[in-house]
């Protein structure tokens, strides 16, 4: 079975820091990855994906993240974080584009202006 | 972009009540999907569609039931709500190889 890791669940950064939120997810096959932000009140949007490929991955905002088999990880950063990305992110992982999505539990970012 | 719209926005039900959550999408999406989300957790699948007239079980169905009448609706229902089925509940959709796309989610008080 298919399963995600996000062991922060809460973490707070200073305007303009670099972020970076972990994941860590188990599946026996190669893994379709998702980042998903959640602003307050919002459903979720997708950030990111990774399935294949080179394993940085350029989202929207800014974000990026790296995948890595080795350590069963795909990670999220970001260069410098604004105020305006306080909100929660969920890390992901799925069988295949289409099928079910598993979640971690997410990581609340606060961002200090 | 996918829109997906989902009725209603909030809803305050009875413990043991039928409680019936609507999801609207207009982007010819096959696939759908119904979550829920507790208070410091992820969200977890509980039905899904992948054709219309068709449903299937997710990580968590009990207690709940999924009705697809048409490509572009997917209900869930709750024949008799629980205190335990206060959450919110999202629902998405997707194409048949794409990202999925989530509505604004539907808070659900039970008392």
């Amino acid at each position: 079975a298919q399963s995600v890791t996000q062991p922060d669940a809460r973490v707070t950064v200073s305007e303009g820091a670099s972020l970076q939120l972990r994941c860590k997810y188990s599946y026996s096959a190669t893994p379709y990855l998702f980042w998903y932000v959640q602003y307050p009140r919002q459903g979720l949007q997708m950030l990111l994906k990774y399935y294949s490929g080179d394993p940085v991955v350029q989202g929207v905002n800014g974000f990026e993240a790296e995948f890595s088999k080795s350590d069963s990880s795909f990670h999220l950063r970001k260069a410098s974080v604004h105020w305006s990305d306080s909100a929660v992110y969920f890390c992901a992982v799925s069988a295949g584009m289409g099928y079910k999505l598993t979640f971690g539990t997410g990581t609340s970012l606060l961002v200090d202006p | 972009e996918a829109a997906v719209t989902q009725s209603p926005r909030s809803k305050v039900a009875v413990t043991g009540g039928k409680v019936t959550l609507s999801c609207h999408q207009t982007n010819n999406h096959d696939y759908m999907y119904w979550y829920r989300q507790d208070t410091g957790h992820g969200l977890r699948l509980i039905h899904y569609s992948y054709v219309a007239d068709s449903t299937e079980k997710g990580d968590i169905p009990d207690g709940y039931k999924a009705s697809r009448p048409s490509q572009e609706n997917f209900s869930l229902i709750l024949e008799l709500a629980s205190l335990s089925q206060t959450a919110v509940y999202f629902c998405a959709s997707s194409a048949r190889v794409d990202t999925q796309y989530f509505g604004p989610g539907t808070r659900l008080l039970v008392l």
